[in-house]
């Protein structure tokens, strides 16, 4: 049972370079969702998922895209990258809409762009 | 729109000390949580608190939540120097149990 997992760990992109940011969990949980977290800032919340076929979006969607064809699986694609996008990626995962259980991150990926 | 502030930023203080991290929210949350993350590291679950007055204590951590006043509390008790980290409330909203989170308080328990 590996929880949540995140790939790569770190990477370091061109301006303007395409890359997908992996998230997988198999704790079978209805909900995923993207943060990236900034000094300073906190984490804020990019896209998210209540399940398989639904995104939508969080508090800093642009420049980002989320697909989720399966329940296991909800990667980030960044199109055009932007020194700006520089952060720390966490995916988090939870058991949906009504649950009182906590979210659970993934170890989480560190992004630089030049 | 749901907006959470932390208070202190950053705060030092000695082993055996107790200190209480404050936690104000702007509009009603469904629930709060209370993270910790250590440098480098993800985020580690501490608490889920639900309801008003709701007490939540695990070692020399207790959360407590007061829904009217919009304000949660993490209290520290006697610190270790293990309690070193970055904590962090978030308050959860709407069916998607979406996350807004504070931007951290910086605990340092020096010896």
């Amino acid at each position: 049972n590996a929880g949540v997992t995140q790939t790569p760990k770190f990477q370091v992109l061109k301006t303007g370079q395409s890359m997908t940011l992996q998230c997988a969990q198999d704790m079978n949980h209805e909900y995923m969702s993207w943060y990236r977290q900034d000094p300073g800032m906190g984490l804020r919340l990019i896209h998210y998922s209540v399940g398989a076929g639904i995104t939508d979006q969080g508090e800093v969607p642009n420049g980002y895209n989320v697909s989720r064809s399966t329940t296991e699986d909800f990667p980030l694609r960044l199109l055009s990258a932007a020194p700006s996008q520089t952060s720390v990626y966490f995916c988090a995962t939870g058991r949906g809409s009504y649950s009182t259980d906590t979210q659970y991150f993934g170890p989480g990926t560190r992004l630089t762009v030049l | 729109e749901l907006k959470v502030e932390q208070n202190p930023l950053f705060l030092s203080m000695q082993e055996g000390k107790n200190y209480t991290i404050y936690c104000n929210y702007s509009t009603t949350s469904d629930r709060l949580y209370w993270y910790r993350q250590d440098p480098g590291k993800s985020l580690e679950s501490l608490f889920v608190l639900l309801s008003n007055g709701a007490v939540k204590q695990e070692g020399r951590l207790m959360a407590s939540l007061d829904t009217k006043a919009r304000l949660s509390t993490l209290h520290i008790t006697a610190a270790v120097h293990d309690l070193s980290a970055t904590y962090f409330c978030a308050g959860g909203t709407g069916t998607a149990s979406k996350l807004t989170f504070g931007t951290g308080t910086r605990l340092q328990v020096t010896l």
